[in-house]
């Protein structure tokens, strides 16, 4: 499937480290968003973009960052994380935020030592 | 906020018999019932959703009942196959001032056994 990529697949970083998470929608979606998933957890929203604009911030630590410069791409960059922010992160984009259906990428799997 | 809990946390069930998952939610506003699959390493993907004023919805083996006034809803899947096995995951959406909030319930472990 190629409708929404997330890269790198997978990422160790040290707490000290600056990496950027990258995430790109090939559907024509205006809406965008990043999720994370940790283990016996639901789903966490953290951030939506509509038209590059961000609507919504779920009270996210500013260790986590998002920048979206078009409608198409969205990234997550992120500095001195904790090791409680390993995680799956998941993007998704769907049609705007008024329609419901999302579409998923595969995730970034991160380990933060 | 919207809550949504999801229960059982595991299924195991025998090839062939049905498995049922049950979410309950919190706000009566919520309009939109989406039920995600979750295979092992691989994104959520979409299978089945309802809306708030559908009752039961059918696609082949799957089927989501939504009883509003109890405020629950359930998936149901008949004569299951290994291939189901996967992490299932109920969703509330409810419409804000900024677009549909969707609220993700823990997720069901199901364990298709041959």
């Amino acid at each position: 499937e190629t409708g929404v990529t997330q890269t790198p697949r997978h990422l160790v970083m040290g707490m000290t480290n600056k990496k950027s998470l990258k995430c790109e929608q090939h559907l024509g979606h205006n809406a965008m968003y990043w999720y994370k998933q940790s283990a016996k957890k639901p789903l966490e929203l953290m951030f939506v973009y509509s038209l590059e604009e961000r609507v919504e911030n779920n009270s996210v630590p500013s260790r986590f960052s998002p920048e979206c410069p078009n409608s198409s791409h969205l990234f997550l960059h992120l500095h001195t994380l904790q090791p409680e922010d390993s995680a799956l992160y998941l993007c998704a984009s769907s049609q705007d935020t008024f329609q419901e259906t999302q579409y998923f990428g595969p995730g970034t799997r991160l380990l933060v030592l | 906020g919207e809550n949504v809990e999801q229960h059982p946390s595991t299924l195991s069930v025998q090839e062939g018999d049905s498995a049922v998952i049950k979410c309950t939610y919190s706000d009566s506003a919520s309009n939109y019932f989406p039920w995600y699959k979750q295979e092992l390493g691989k994104r959520p993907q979409l299978i089945i959703d309802i809306r708030s004023n559908v009752g039961e919805k059918k696609d082949q083996r799957i089927a989501v009942t939504l009883n509003k006034t109890a405020k629950h809803f359930s998936l149901h899947i008949t004569e299951t196959q290994p291939e189901d096995s996967a992490v299932y995951f109920c969703a509330a959406s409810i419409l804000t001032g900024g677009g549909n909030k969707l609220t993700f319930g823990t997720g069901t472990q199901l364990k298709v056994e041959l």
